[in-house]
């Protein structure tokens, strides 16, 4: 089984609807990212978490929420979905360094 | 802030060929990853290298911090290798603020 996974994998929404993508992981780190990739580009860093009570915004962090709700878990929330986060996103673990990566979401906001 | 640049930005090979790939950083990093992004989008860890040569099958990295460079080696390249390959490194002195930043990728395409 894949040490870190996303659902869903694809996701076609319209502009305005709430979306929540999910991250989960069987790695036992403390340490959880959210990134979006957009065609072309490295990744951006949306937010992250270095445990369960601690939350940090990222560099892109505006339009989004996230939630950890355990170790293994961290849910990203689009509020109210736009066509320029159309993207894919990922989700991210580290214990300290380096960091391991979901297979991604591609998101589409019609 | 630290900047990261990788080349070349593209690269066309025959199968079976050798390549280097360059990631350069302006300043100091604590942490340096080698990413292959494949046509389909998943990123796959290569290399976990803040410094020193590591070899895995067919690819090896060095990175020389003093100097601030990273090479990845990719020899009797396949047509599997295809993708884009990501540097991202990780500034010791961002505190709370830590995050890798990514160069912005050498897209390989190995033909048959």
């Amino acid at each position: 089984d894949a040490d870190v996974t996303q659902t869903p994998r694809n996701r076609i929404t319209k502009t305005g609807k709430r979306i929540m993508l999910e991250c989960s992981q069987t790695k036992g780190h403390d340490r959880m990212y959210w990134y979006r990739q957009d065609p072309g580009l490295g990744l951006q860093l949306i937010y992250y978490s270095f445990d369960v009570k601690d939350i940090n915004k990222g560099e892109i962090s505006d339009g989004y929420s996230v939630s950890r709700q355990a170790q293994a878990k961290f849910s990203l929330s689009l509020e109210s979905a736009i066509p320029n986060q159309t993207a894919l996103y990922f989700c991210a673990t580290s214990d300290f360094d380096e960091q391991f990566f979901g297979p991604g979401t591609r998101l589409t906001v019609l | 802030g630290i900047q990261v640049e990788q080349s070349p930005p593209d690269l066309i090979l025959q199968e079976g060929a050798n390549s280097t790939l360059r990631c350069n950083f302006s300043d100091s990093v604590n942490n340096l990853q080698w990413f292959h992004q494949n046509p389909w989008g998943q990123l796959i860890n290569l290399f976990y290298i803040p410094s020193g040569t590591k070899q895995n099958g067919r690819l090896s990295a060095t990175t020389v911090a003093t100097e601030r460079y990273s090479l990845l080696y990719i020899s009797s390249s396949q047509t599997t290798d295809s993708g884009v390959y990501f540097c991202a490194v990780d500034t010791p002195f961002a505190g709370n603020n830590r995050k890798l930043i990514w160069g912005l990728g050498t897209s390989l395409a190995v033909n048959p």
